[in-house]
């Protein structure tokens, strides 16, 4: 099993629409969760952290289940400029800085 | 942004080639990281570095030699080289590694064709 899995798209959609990315997980001592965003031929930069009590920033919500280790991201009146690749992380748990890249879901967003 | 800078941006190598790859942080953090992201693949972790002392070694080849002059500035050099090896390497900062919650700044990469 991969230790932070994501659906790899990619994702088609119209401007405006609203989209979901699951992410699931399988260290369950992991601490902290985040999204990342890499456009194409560039270095990931964060785009949020994720709480246990969910976030939002703008257009985006995170959401956190440490049950099902499972973390979403919603994406809500999807613009031009979310096209890119969006990375869920997670760190290691107990062995501090080391973070878990998933492989990535790919926003193709149209207009 | 010129937060964490990676020289060369390209590089193409021979196997029997010696080349170093440069980062450099200005953000006055502690940590630094080397990263492999190969097409299709999650980034992988190679080395970190906790105030200039190697913490993390991910069983990375010994073909891949890091170093760690100062907090400011690692390098990552890189003898007989495989094909497989060809990939994008990235560089990271963060303030510190204890807690894991920090965010990690990324250069731009080294984009590596090894021939």
């Amino acid at each position: 099993r991969k230790e932070v899995e994501q659906d790899p798209g990619p994702f088609n959609v119209p401007e405006g629409a609203t989209v979901a990315f699951n992410c699931t997980y399988s260290n369950s001592a992991s601490q902290s969760f985040f999204w990342y965003r890499q456009d194409c031929r560039k270095e990931p930069k964060l785009l949020m952290s994720v709480y246990s009590s969910g976030n939002e920033d703008g257009r985006f919500t995170a959401q956190l289940n440490r049950a099902s280790q499972y973390i979403s991201l919603l994406i809500r009146d999807s613009k031009l400029s979310d096209s890119a690749t969006y990375l869920c992380v997670v760190n290691e748990g107990n062995q501090g800085g080391k973070l878990i890249f998933g492989q990535g879901t790919e926003l193709s967003v149209k207009p | 942004e010129t937060g964490v800078t990676q020289t060369p941006r390209h590089l193409v190598m021979g196997m029997t080639n010696k080349k170093s790859l440069k980062c450099e942080q200005h953000l006055g953090h502690n940590a630094m990281y080397w990263y492999k992201q190969s097409a299709k693949k999650p980034l992988e972790l190679m080395f970190v570095y906790s105030l200039e002392e190697r913490v993390e070694n991910n069983s990375v080849p010994s073909r891949f030699s890091p170093e760690c002059p100062n907090s400011s500035h690692l390098f990552l050099h890189l003898h007989t080289l495989q094909p497989e090896d060809s990939a994008l390497y990235l560089c990271a900062s963060s303030q510190d590694t204890t807690t894991g919650a920090e965010t990690q700044y990324f250069g731009p990469g080294t984009r590596l064709l090894v021939l």
